[in-house]
């Protein structure tokens, strides 16, 4: 079973950069699987943020895309989060989240999730 | 608001069925594999069901899904007061390129 944990600052300011890392255990980062980012806001439902698949290739959801990036570093067993110019619209809870069963990634389903990790955007 | 949607509650009594639906479009439900997936409170999420209907290992068999073209539909059957949780329905979004999440389904176990 994969297991994911996310780490990063849990107050960031307004207009600055949020950057959160996923560290991969019991499984391959190089193998052909879809790593995730999904957020939460507090009291509300599930957002998806933006996925890099084994290959390199990210798709990011269109209403972040112009802040957002999303890489892996294989040899440090991690992927990360990179979300520029912040505004309290971010506060949410961040989970890391994988996809390791081999399907297109239209058929694939996030079978592990990290515990997430609260980012308040705030002075 | 999502293109993905659920009712915002349902309830239920021990040991009834209750349904979540999730209605969608041509571009997401009506093309592509739905999941669904349990927040325990407090928790991660947990994927329930899988490709519209099949269920990982661990997961009750009173948990069952299904799908007929741009809905679908989460039932669990003999309700247990551990299954209150909020319920998410995903599927991926061929205009998104990438998942959508409905809005989620708070159940309530009475």
């Amino acid at each position: 079973q994969v297991q994911l944990q996310e780490s990063g600052p849990g107050l960031v300011k307004p207009s600055e950069t949020l950057s959160l890392t996923c560290a991969v255990s019991n499984y391959s980062i190089r193998s052909g699987s879809f790593w995730g980012w999904i957020r939460q806001p507090p009291g509300k439902g599930l957002e998806w943020i933006g996925t890099i698949y084994h290959t390199g290739n990210t798709y990011y959801n269109p209403s972040l895309k112009s802040r957002l990036t999303i890489s892996v570093a294989t040899s440090k067993k991690q992927f990360s989060l990179r979300l520029t110019s912040v505004t309290a619209a971010d506060t949410a809870v961040y989970y890391c989240a994988s996809a390791t069963v081999a399907v297109p990634a239209a058929m694939s389903w996030f079978d592990s999730w990290g515990q997430g990790t609260l980012v308040t955007v705030s002075s | 608001q999502s293109v993905v949607t659920q009712p915002p509650s349902a309830s239920g009594t021990p040991g009834q069925r209750v349904t979540i639906s999730c209605s969608g479009s041509s571009s997401n439900i009506g093309s592509n594999t739905v999941n669904w997936y349990q927040q325990l409170p407090g928790t991660s999420p947990k994927v329930v069901i899988y490709t519209d209907d099949q269920r990982p290992s661990g997961v009750p068999d009173r948990f069952s899904g299904s799908k007929s073209g741009t809905s679908a539909s989460l039932a669990i059957s003999g309700l247990q007061s551990e299954d209150e949780a909020d319920y998410y329905c995903a599927v991926w979004d061929d205009s998104l390129n990438g998942p959508v999440f409905g809005g989620g389904t708070k159940l309530t176990v009475l």
